[in-house]
């Protein structure tokens, strides 16, 4: 069955715009968090929704946002871009009292 | 205190040997306990899990559970350079729907 799907692998943003990432997960799955990972840290979490409502949200500033469609499609948004945001962000997907399921990630650079 | 303590490593081992991975959490009401591998510059794959007290085995992988102990381990045996990676603990608490992960410890398998 089809994985975890991540779009893009890869953006190029300038500071102060803004991004949005999308993330479709695992048939059936509807649990889908996002993660922020830079170099030499750990997985920082940003949020989980479910059933298209967020269930839970780390400390993360307002900047950051998400959103989960009625397909169980989950969309994050930064907006103003700082050059710290440059990381690598991962949607991973559960059907909820499972492990998740990861996407490959979007790799993005903050100029 | 953190929800997931992991040492970070690096732990070396020699190929052939057996690794030890540890991995202790906070709350006793923690129910679900898994363990992903990641390679540098690739997502977390889950590669273990395990929900009740003691052996899990899956080929050269033993998850351990403890949970009087408030500990969770991973064995690899036979290691080899292909283990080289780092692993995640993750702890899941359904009823507050939480899902936390560990730092992660490196791990070397030297030939």
């Amino acid at each position: 069955k089809a994985g975890v799907t991540q779009t893009p692998r890869y953006l190029i943003k300038t500071r102060g715009q803004q991004v949005t990432l999308s993330c479709s997960p695992i048939s059936g799955h509807r649990s889908v968090s996002w993660y922020q990972q830079t170099p030499g840290q750990g997985l920082q979490f940003l949020f989980e929704y479910f059933s298209e409502t967020q269930r839970n949200k780390g400390n993360f500033p307002g900047r950051f946002s998400g959103r989960q469609f009625s397909n169980s499609r989950s969309e994050m948004n930064v907006s103003t871009l700082e050059l710290g945001d440059s990381a690598l962000y991962l949607c991973a997907s559960s059907l909820d009292k499972d492990g998740y399921t990861f996407g490959s990630g979007t790799r993005l650079t903050v100029v | 205190q953190k929800e997931v303590e992991q040492n970070s490593g690096p732990l070396s081992v020699p190929e052939g040997a057996i690794a030890s991975l540890n991995c202790t959490y906070s709350d006793r009401g923690s129910q679900s306990f898994f363990w992903y591998r990641q390679y540098s510059g690739k997502s977390p794959e889950l590669i273990m899990s395990i929900y009740s007290n003691g052996d899990q085995e899956d080929g050269r992988f033993t998850a351990q559970l403890n949970k009087a102990s408030q500990y969770v381990s991973l064995l690899i045996r036979d290691s080899q350079p292909s283990d080289s990676a780092t692993y995640l603990c993750a702890v899941a608490q359904y009823n507050f729907n939480k899902f936390y992960f560990g730092s992660g410890t490196k791990l070397n398998v030297k030939p």
